[in-house]
């Protein structure tokens, strides 16, 4: 079946970095821009950043730009995010998610598949 | 960067009630909004894409209306399973995307 799931979260001091990786399953991952989205304890959603299909065109959250980089590996099924300088305010679950695709004429990046998510603490 | 706002922030409704939630954004974003639900421990779920179009294996209590800057996520008649809370996400204009702040379904 259609599947997500993420690995690599952890405990982290402050300015220590992490990569989390996100396995792909049951679609055409290679023909999929993919998102990552986090959420804090206890809070709402955020977008973090998203990937282009062939990984040509990346975009960040003002929050991040800078200190993390998504990649991917069309070859291996497989999304990463590495995190560095991280901060307290980067504590979260992390989220993989798959946009829903062509819908009326535009790619529709409403998240229809997500993975499980993986807890990130950043903490002394 | 468009900002989501939904209201209320905790709705008490009694089971097998109907249940309003709204959400309205800084700017239009035409009919590129999508509603999800999420439940302690679980990872959210989409319920509507397009502001009315159910995703597969949506109950059809669920509806979406609203177009521009005002939405509305609808239950017909509230399930045990339902109580939950409930986001929206406009997909229109960006980076970045964008999220309500959530509304709190809860048993009254």
């Amino acid at each position: 079946q259609v599947q997500l799931v993420e690995s690599g979260g952890g405990v982290v001091q402050p300015g220590g970095s992490l990569r989390l990786s996100c396995a792909a399953s049951g679609f055409s991952f290679s023909s999929y821009g993919m998102h990552w989205v986090r959420q804090a304890p206890g809070k709402g959603l955020e977008w973090v950043t998203f990937i282009r299909y062939e990984g040509s065109n990346k975009y960040y959250a003002d929050s991040v730009k800078g200190r993390f980089t998504i990649s991917r590996d069309n070859s291996k099924n497989t999304l990463f995010l590495q995190m560095n300088s991280l901060r307290a305010e980067d504590t979260a679950v992390y989220y993989c998610a798959k946009p829903y695709g062509f819908f009326l004429g535009i790619v529709a990046n409403a998240f229809d598949i997500w993975g499980q998510g993986t807890m990130v603490t950043v903490s002394s | 960067e468009i900002v989501m706002t939904q209201s209320p922030a905790t709705l008490s409704v009694s089971p097998g009630e109907r249940a309003t939630l709204s959400c309205r954004a800084s700017q239009s974003v035409s009919s590129n909004l999508a509603w999800y639900q999420q439940k302690p421990g679980q990872a959210p779920r989409l319920l509507i894409y397009g502001a009315s179009t159910r995703a597969t294996g949506i109950a059809a209590r669920f509806s979406g209306s609203g177009s521009g800057t005002e939405f509305t996520l609808t239950i017909s008649s509230l399930q045990s399973e339902d109580f939950a809370v409930y986001y929206c996400q406009q997909y229109d204009s960006w980076p970045p995307l964008t999220f309500g702040g959530g509304t709190k379904v809860e048993i009254k």
